[in-house]
């Protein structure tokens, strides 16, 4: 059961802000947003997550609309090392029971081009 | 910490054989998934545990496939006998209680001739 949607694919040139979409329309009121991202030939990476406010961190920031039922992962200075595919998932808190398990989609597959 | 320790790296076995991945979790950690991925289906769970117990095996796809986590540092999955439609990229991840990220190891490449 698909609960988000992203684009397959986006393109970015290095340096710029990489704006990456995902909607979320059905999402609970106790669900978080999570993405990670999977570099070819690596077991995906935690990027980060967010439950209605804006987060940032060391690697990107995530911007959730009010309503909640879309998001923004950025990628400030994308570099080429920032081409991977991209997930975004919603889930509940992992402190409830049952909730621990990740479900992925498609991703979008982003490319940093030079 | 070493991170999430698959082995082996690259499986290649013929159809009908047994075939044992392993996986070494980060130390500490209560929960332990194994997921699959290929170019089709994309990234499945498959099964996970908390605490050496298995939680959610609904991602099993048939009685060929097992694992097991005898203790907290060491899981396997085992596919017995084998087919080419097992062929993918297995993953093993760890988590904390409570901890929203998932560590996950490199992977074991598997081709089943």
């Amino acid at each position: 059961d698909a609960k988000t949607t992203q684009p397959t694919s986006m393109d970015c040139a290095e340096g710029r802000a990489a704006n990456l979409p995902c909607n979320h329309s059905t999402i609970s009121g106790n669900e978080y947003v999570y993405w990670y991202r999977q570099i070819h030939s690596q077991g995906p990476q935690y990027i980060i997550h967010g439950l209605k406010n804006n987060e940032t961190n060391e690697m990107a920031s995530l911007i959730i609309t009010e309503d909640r039922k879309s998001s923004t992962l950025i990628l400030p200075h994308a570099t080429l090392r920032d081409t991977a595919v991209y997930y975004c998932i919603v889930r509940p808190s992992p402190l409830i029971q049952g909730a621990q398990k990740l479900v992925f989609g498609q991703g979008t597959r982003l490319t940093i081009n030079p | 910490d070493a991170g999430v320790i698959q082995s082996p790296r690259h499986e290649v076995t013929e159809m009908g054989q047994e075939v044992t991945l392993r996986c070494k979790p980060i130390s500490g950690h209560d929960y332990l998934f194994w997921y699959r991925q290929t170019m089709m289906r994309g990234l499945e769970l498959l099964i996970y545990f908390n605490n050496n117990v298995p939680i959610d095996d609904s991602g099993m796809p048939e009685d060929r496939f097992s694992a097991k986590m005898p203790n907290a540092s060491f899981s396997t999955l085992k596919i017995q006998p084998s087919e080419p439609r097992d062929s993918a990229v297995y993953f093993c991840a760890s988590s904390l209680i409570g901890n929203e990220k998932l560590f996950f190891g490199s992977g074991t490449q598997l081709s089943v001739l």
